[in-house]
């Protein structure tokens, strides 16, 4: 298997554009998560699904950050607005039922 | 609410001195428990988990990490760090269909 797989790895954007993330989880996994790493704020929970339907999305920041699954096979985070403070590196990770949770490469977002 | 917490933020260790990084969680249940390495620059990747069994569990590069249950501890050891050690550490508990990951712990090993 070729891992979780992300997309784009690096974005570079202007304030106020939509961004558009998106994670291939592993064939097989039910489970999926989006993160966000940051210096300040370390590893975030954003939002974490479960056989495609959203479990727990507590860990968004704010209305302009919104994610789908609209299948097993695919999810995607959208930020629209973007704005600087939202620029981090972006995990998708992938598990089945509570084993080893397996993450991708990331997305390096910077916006200026 | 469950929570996982690494109570070393930041660890400064020689060349060929021994590791030890805690790891507690607050869940009496059963649990799945995981230790996870970012190098600088990449993602989080496996060190180690626990999921049932004896509760010393190795890892790959000589890591290995004992479950205590009366503790509710995790905690990760070593017995002789290298320099390409230098990384950031996550434990992560798994329980009720929930990841729990700690703050992090960032070791820095000099040559």
């Amino acid at each position: 298997d070729a891992g979780v797989i992300q997309s784009p790895r690096h974005e570079v954007t202007e304030m106020g554009q939509e961004v558009t993330l998106r994670c291939k989880p592993i064939s097989g996994h039910n489970s999926l998560f989006w993160y966000r790493q940051t210096m300040m704020r370390g590893l975030e929970l954003l939002i974490y699904f479960n056989n495609n339907v959203p479990i727990d999305d507590s860990g968004m920041p704010e209305d302009r950050f919104s994610a789908k699954m609209p299948n097993a096979s695919f999810s995607t985070l959208k930020i629209q607005p973007s704005e600087p403070r939202d620029s981090a590196v972006y995990f998708c990770a992938s598990t089945h039922s509570g084993e080893t949770q397996y993450f991708g490469p990331g997305t390096r977002l910077l916006v200026l | 609410a469950q929570s996982v917490s690494q109570h070393n933020h930041h660890v400064i260790l020689s060349e060929a001195a021994s590791l030890e990084l805690g790891c507690n969680y607050s869940y009496g249940g059963t649990v799945n428990l995981f230790w996870y390495v970012q190098y600088p620059g990449q993602h989080l990747q496996l060190l180690l988990k626990y999921f049932s069994g004896d509760p010393l569990v190795k890892g790959i590069k000589g890591f290995e990490a004992e479950f205590i249950k009366s503790k509710f501890s995790f905690n990760l050891r070593k017995p002789s760090v290298q320099w390409s050690d230098t990384a950031e550490y996550f434990c992560a508990v798994w329980v009720r269909n929930q990841f729990y990951f700690g703050t992090g712990t960032s070791l820095t090993v000099i040559p």
